[in-house]
């Protein structure tokens, strides 16, 4: 059963527009979140978090938002540009529990953004 | 510089040959983990350790050993027992405890 999903598996931007990427969990155990980014044959590079004290965490063109209440999460990049284009994995993680410290990972959204 | 590095890029290996996938690291962290990658399926943890010598299962260990002799080192071998091999496996290290991973840039593995 997957613990944390990504329903759209791609995306097509405009540059400059903005991108939003969304995630779902269904674990309420889970209070830390991340979002990383991979680029094909390459190993994938983390690019902002957020706890689940707070619902807003903001990193240059980065804001991530999470509502714990519908277990949703989301990345904005503002604005796009063509360097972006890769894909995005949402992650999470339990601060309790036997395997604290794991990254669930959901199974990506492939972001393209179009000069 | 500190990183974790995954050889070989490419493996080749023919069908009920074991393999084994290297991953080390200088940057002193404490846990490691083995990841595959699926077209479609994102990242599955196949095994993780905390600590050196102790090791757990992931989601899908079946087919696949490791071992953690070394802090430093945490090598996954590929059995024949496992039924699809060929993927792109990546390895990730982190402080215990703390969620920000580091990957290595992965080893894609064909099995013929």
């Amino acid at each position: 059963d997957q613990q944390v999903k990504q329903n759209s598996p791609s995306l097509s931007v405009q540059e400059g527009r903005i991108s939003i990427l969304n995630c779902d969990y269904t674990n309420s155990m889970f209070d830390y979140f991340l979002w990383y980014k991979k680029y094909p044959a390459e190993g994938p590079t983390f690019l902002i978090s957020i706890s689940s004290i707070k619902d807003k965490n903001e990193d240059g063109r980065f804001t991530v938002f999470l509502n714990k209440s519908a277990k949703h999460l989301s990345l904005h990049i503002v604005p796009s540009q063509p360097g972006d284009s890769a894909v995005y994995f949402c992650a999470a993680s339990a601060s309790y529990g036997g395997s604290q410290g794991n990254l669930i990972f959901g199974k990506g959204t492939k972001l393209s953004v179009k000069p | 510089d500190g990183g974790i590095t995954q050889s070989p890029k490419y493996l080749f290996r023919k069908e009920g040959q074991n393999v084994t996938l290297s991953c080390e690291q200088n940057l002193n962290h404490d846990a490691m983990y083995w990841y595959r990658q699926d077209p479609g399926q994102g990242l599955r943890l196949i095994y993780y350790s905390q600590i050196v010598n102790d090791f757990q299962k992931g989601d899908i260990a079946e087919g696949y050993s490791v071992s953690r002799e070394k802090k430093e080192s945490f090598p996954l071998t590929v059995t024949s027992a496992q039924k699809n091999p060929t993927a792109f496996y990546l390895c990730a290290s982190s402080i215990y405890g703390n969620y920000g991973y580091t990957f290595g840039s992965g080893t894609r593995l064909t099995v013929v």
